[in-house]
Parts: structure tokens; C-alpha cells; sequence
């Protein structure tokens, strides 16, 4: 069964400028979260959507959103980016509902603005 | 607001040589503990989750343990494959039908020397 997907891995961005990065979950999982790790402040938790709808959402400013399409897989944007997004992005899957479904991350896009 | 330390921040190890590592938490209502392994450029990989106090898991050379306040990771006879961040994270039952969001702690960094 193929695991949680991400691209791309690696992304460079100026300053000022959008990203888009995307996330196929494992296959029948119809929860996507999306977590930014970085060395001081660790995995933080962004957002969650659950059948296209945003279920859940962490304290960060409205310049990150998300989306989720009909077949689970989900997209993260960040606009106007700042020196301080530079980040390992995750994003998770797990079967919605189920305790006994932890989530299983992807390796990450790893975004770095100069 | 849901809390998470573990502790030492980095161990170092002979390979043979047996150790335990922490993690302290405070949530409003525990739905479940969750240890993760990440390799260096990787996503963090699922080990175990923990419910109750007094509830234990084993896999391979890990063994989980949980009390209402603290959760053990025990890891018997390592061997440098054993090498990782090892992050332990909660969920709490305020987050209701929500299962996508964990509060991660900073994660323990564990050397094991062959």
C-alpha cells in the first residue's frame, strides 16, 4: 500500500511570493492534516479537512489555507511569504473517526524563502 | 491548552546499554498518546498509541508505557539502527470529532554507538 505522498520535496521562494504544495493521502484515508516542523518550535499543527471541509485549524495567520478535493487529495498555500516560513511541511493521513487509526505522515516539502 | 515535554533532549548510547525515555504531558481529557520515530529527512514514523493509564505496548526492542501524567519509552538492548528523534505527541478529547490535530513535544534525539 503506498504511503502518503508530497511534492515537491524541496522549493525555493523568494520573499513576497505564493506556494502551492500538495499531499496524496493513503489510499481509503479521508483525513489530511498538514503540520509546519521547524528546529525551534518543533511539529506544529496547521489545519485539518475531512471531506473537502476544514475540520480543524491551528494559530497561524490567515495567509496559510488549504483545500481538499473529492478524492482526499489536499493542498496547502501560503501567499506572501516571509524569511520566517522556512519550514519542513508534513502533511498526515488517517481513516476519519477511527481511535484506532493513527496518523501516518508523508517525508515533507522542505520550503526555504530567501 | 495541551502540553507536551520529553526529556533528556538528546542520549547517547553504547549499543547494548538500556534506557528509558520521557515525555510529561498535561490535556484536558487524554484521547490518545502517540510515539513517532523520525529519521533525519523523513516524516515521522507511527510506533505505538497509548489510551489509559497502565497501558503498555511492545514492539521489537521499544516497550511504551503511559501514567496520567507521563508516558515511558523503554528501549531494551539498542542497536545503532535504534539512531533517530524519537517524538512523543497528544490528543485531547476537546478536539472532538477532530483526530487530525497533536500537540508534538520537542523530541528526543537518540545516538546509539555500535
Amino acid at each position: 500500500k503506498a504511503g502518503v505522498t508530497q511534492t515537491p520535496r524541496y522549493l525555493i521562494k523568494t520573499r513576497g511570493q505564493q506556494v502551492t504544495l500538495s499531499c496524496s493521502p493513503i489510499s481509503g484515508h479521508r483525513s489530511v492534516s498538514w503540520y509546519q516542523q521547524t528546529p525551534g518550535q518543533g511539529l506544529q499543527f496547521l489545519f485539518e479537512y475531512f471531506s473537502e471541509t476544514q475540520r480543524n485549524k491551528g494559530n497561524f495567520p490567515g495567509r496559510f489555507s488549504g483545500r481538499q478535493f473529492s478524492n482526499s487529495r489536499s493542498e496547502m498555500n501560503v501567499s506572501t511569504l516571509e524569511l520566517g516560513d522556512s519550514a519542513l511541511y508534513l502533511c498526515a493521513s488517517s481513516l476519519a473517526g477511527h481511535r484506532n487509526s493513527p496518523l501516518h505522515f508523508g517525508n515533507g516539502t522542505r520550503l526555504t524563502v530567501t | 491548552e495541551d502540553q507536551v515535554t520529553q526529556s533528556p533532549e538528546a542520549l547517547r548510547l553504547q549499543e547494548g546499554e538500556s534506557s528509558s525515555l520521557n515525555c510529561s504531558y498535561t490535556v484536558s481529557g487524554l484521547r490518545g498518546l502517540f510515539w513517532y520515530r523520525q529519521d533525519p529527512g523523513k516524516g515521522p514514523e507511527f510506533l505505538f498509541t497509548l489510551y489509559s493509564a497502565g497501558e503498555e505496548k511492545e514492539k521489537e526492542r521499544l516497550k511504551a508505557t503511559l501514567t496520567k501524567k507521563e508516558s515511558f519509552l523503554h528501549i531494551t538492548a539498542p542497536k545503532p539502527e535504534d539512531s533517530a528523534t524519537y517524538l512523543c505527541a497528544v490528543q485531547g478529547l476537546l478536539d472532538g470529532t477532530s483526530y487530525g490535530k497533536l500537540t508534538f513535544g520537542q523530541g528526543t534525539i537518540l545516538t546509539v554507538h555500535p
